[in-house]
């Protein structure tokens, strides 16, 4: 059974740092691409980044270029969402996505319950 | 960047009435177009990809179409579960892009 479970959100001040964990089970880790997605309080969701299988190729929405950083352990099956300089913006609940194939055409065919980021001082 | 607008932005039915949601592109998305469930509280749920392929363990009830610009999602007969919302989204280019979703909600 494929499993992602996200942690490491909370309240943080504008400016401020926060790391998301994304720790994944039931699947071959490095085989898939991954990504971030993310939505405001009674608002849509949004895109964040994605990461390919190595973790040698990373890409990012505009919102969060420069300030965001997408990683992942392939030998603890763990994704990272570093978050610097955090904006008020930001505040969202964050779901890492499994990516349902190894190419980047591919949908999201599973999600983690999300974790919530609150930027705010 | 690719924009997904979809329509309507609230969709009132009753159950087993049929639902038909739109999903227009800014240009074409190929056929690299999903359409994801939404209940609150609750991460989203792929129902359809590549524009018309239902999801594993999605019922047939739901079925989508489309390619290039125009997509549709269609709900043949409304069950009570099937109220809640809907987004299409693109994965052709880079960023990726959602719609701003389509509540579905109970007449």
């Amino acid at each position: 059974e494929v499993q992602l479970l996200e942690s490491g959100g909370g309240l943080v001040q504008p400016g401020g740092s926060l790391r998301l964990s994304c720790a994944a089970s039931g699947f071959s880790f490095s085989s898939y691409v991954m990504s971030w997605v993310r939505q405001a309080p009674g608002r849509g969701l949004e895109w964040v980044s994605d990461i390919s299988g190595s973790g040698g190729s990373t890409y990012y929405a505009d919102s969060v270029k420069g300030r965001f950083t997408f990683s992942r352990d392939n030998s603890k099956n763990t994704l990272y969402l570093q978050m610097n300089s955090l904006r008020a913006e930001d505040t969202a609940v964050y779901y890492c996505a499994k990516v349902s194939g190894g190419s980047y055409y591919f949908p999201f065919d599973y999600w983690g319950q999300g974790t919530l980021v609150t930027v705010s001082s | 960047e690719i924009v997904l607008t979809q329509s309507p932005a609230t969709l009132s039915l009753s159950p087993g009435e049929r639902a038909t949601l739109s999903c227009r592109a800014s240009q074409s998305a190929s056929s690299y177009l999903a359409w994801y469930q939404q209940k609150p509280g609750q991460a989203p749920r792929l129902l359809i990809y590549d524009a018309s392929n239902r999801a594993t363990g999605i019922p047939a009830r739901f079925s989508g179409s489309g390619s290039g610009t125009d997509f549709t999602l269609t709900i043949s007969s409304l069950e009570p579960e099937d109220f809640a919302v809907y987004y299409c989204q693109q994965r052709s280019n880079w960023p990726i892009t959602f719609g701003q979703g389509t509540r579905l909600e109970i007449k």
